[in-house]
């Protein structure tokens, strides 16, 4: 079964400032997805960025940066000069081989200070 | 134009109702989905669908049935609610349902929040 961890319930970042939010995952599969989206406090779901566990370079998106370290099974998120509009909950999930459903994490609430 | 659309946005009803949460994507998408995230923020996934047919069905009890009449629609019928059904319900879409060469981005509707009183 999947399992995705993420330890930091809250973290706090000064805005301009980089932040990296933790995710470890465990999986015996060698084939899977690893998922970050965004959660505002408007409650809706936003996507930030995928990268494949075949996948040979971190992706990207943006002020966005995913740290996939595939021995150590973690996939934490980088966030490059963080904005006050930054502050939300962050989900990571991971999806299975052969299917598309998404494990979630527990999530982590970021705070950007001004 | 919405990419992912639900209805009703709130939904509060009590003990023992059934209600139906509808369900609407307009991105010609093939997969779609159903989660539950409960007071704590968890978000589990309920239901898959592929092009109408039902392709993965977590644990949920059978109170809650999930229709979709087309690709483009995937609604939720819940049967007898409880009170631990309170929860805010997404749907959410796909290109495709996934495979062995990758996963596919889901995009989220806005959510359904249910409170059963």
């Amino acid at each position: 079964a999947q399992k995705i961890t993420q330890t930091q319930p809250g973290m706090f970042v000064q805005e301009k400032e980089a932040v990296t939010l933790d995710c470890t995952y465990d999986t015996s599969d060698p084939s899977y997805g690893l998922f970050w989206y965004k959660q505002p406090s408007s409650g809706e779901m936003i996507f930030l960025i995928y990268q494949g566990s075949y996948d040979q370079q971190n992706a990207t998106e943006g002020r966005y940066s995913l740290n996939f370290q595939k021995a150590r099974k973690s996939a934490n998120l980088v966030i490059s000069a963080s904005q006050l509009g930054d502050s939300a909950m962050y989900f990571c999930a991971m999806s299975p081989p052969g299917a598309n459903n998404l494990f979630f994490g527990t999530g982590t609430r970021l705070t950007v200070i001004p | 134009d919405t990419a992912v659309s639900q209805t009703p946005k709130y939904l509060v009803t009590q003990m023992g109702n059934d209600k139906s949460i509808k369900c609407e994507q307009n991105l010609g998408h093939d997969t779609m989905y159903w989660y539950k995230q409960d007071s704590k923020k968890f978000l589990k996934i309920m239901f898959s669908y592929n092009n109408k047919e039902l392709i993965i069905n977590e644990t949920v009890p059978n109170r809650f049935s999930p229709k979709s009449p087309d690709k483009a629609h995937l609604n939720l019928h819940i049967n007898s609610l409880e009170l631990g059904d309170s929860a805010v319900y997404f749907c959410a879409s796909s290109p495709r349902p996934g495979g062995t060469s990758g996963s596919y981005e889901q995009y989220f509707g806005p959510g359904t929040r249910l409170t059963v009183t």
